[in-house]
């Protein structure tokens, strides 16, 4: 089991803002870092650090961290955003690194 | 632009070694701040982390996987390597080499992989 949850899925309509979540102690200590994956495709940066998106990432796009839970935002959610969308951290041991379990959003 | 590519074979036997090569192409292996790094992704799953090298050859790993994975890196060829030992069908995934840079301060710790391969699929299978 990953030491980073997510929910399994999320659904947002066209154009609404929606949240996707990654609890986990080590979140306490370090930022996470999130990845959009399209079906067939190799993961890609969307957010790391605080809150740093790569230059090839729509400002629509946000990361926040309180407490153990990290969370990606995107504001007006479209279509092309659906996708699974994984955290990435370090374990509480601070030496591994670790995924979550992934969260599927499907934009209505 | 960076970029990486994973070659190796696409079929392994059940016992055997799974290996494959990542070469990295529009950047040096030897940047300092970098690691690279092994992921990996069973078909319908989600990402796992196999390890990671520092271009000096120091090593971190997986620890579920610790005790079969090897990683190595030529700086010569500007390549770095994974070599998985008595694979299983459980190690059929689709294996992606990724660059990585970690952050670690008084002030902020973080982490993440900014480059990857498109992936290569291994199946075990005899």
């Amino acid at each position: 089991s990953s030491e980073l949850t997510q929910d399994p899925a999320v659904s947002v309509a066209l154009g609404q803002t929606v949240r996707i979540t990654c609890q986990g102690d080590s979140l306490r200590s370090y930022y996470a870092s999130w990845f959009q994956q399209k079906a067939g495709q190799a993961p890609v940066l969307v957010i790391y650090g605080q809150n740093s998106r790569p230059s090839w990432i729509p400002d629509r796009f946000s990361g926040t961290t309180s407490g153990n839970t990290a969370s990606l935002t995107i504001a007006g959610a479209q279509a092309e955003d659906e996708a699974d969308y994984y955290c990435n951290s370090r374990d509480s041991s601070g030496n591994h690194v670790v995924f979550g379990g992934g969260t599927k959003l499907t934009v209505l | 632009q960076l970029q990486l590519q994973e070659s190796g074979p696409g079929l392994v036997k059940p016992s055997e070694t799974l290996s494959l090569t990542c070469t990295v192409s529009g950047g040096s292996i030897s940047s300092s701040n970098y690691y690279w790094g092994w992921i990996r992704q069973p078909p319908g799953k989600g990402l796992e982390w196999i390890g990671s090298i520092y271009y000096s050859g120091s090593t971190y790993y997986n620890p579920s996987l610790k005790s079969r994975v090897t990683i190595s890196v030529d700086t010569s060829k500007n390549q770095f390597s994974l070599k998985l030992s008595s694979v299983t069908a459980a190690d059929t995934a689709v294996y992606y080499c990724a660059r990585r840079r970690d952050v670690d301060t008084a002030m902020v710790r973080f982490g993440f992989f900014d480059y990857w391969g498109q992936g290569t699929l291994v199946t075990v299978s005899s």
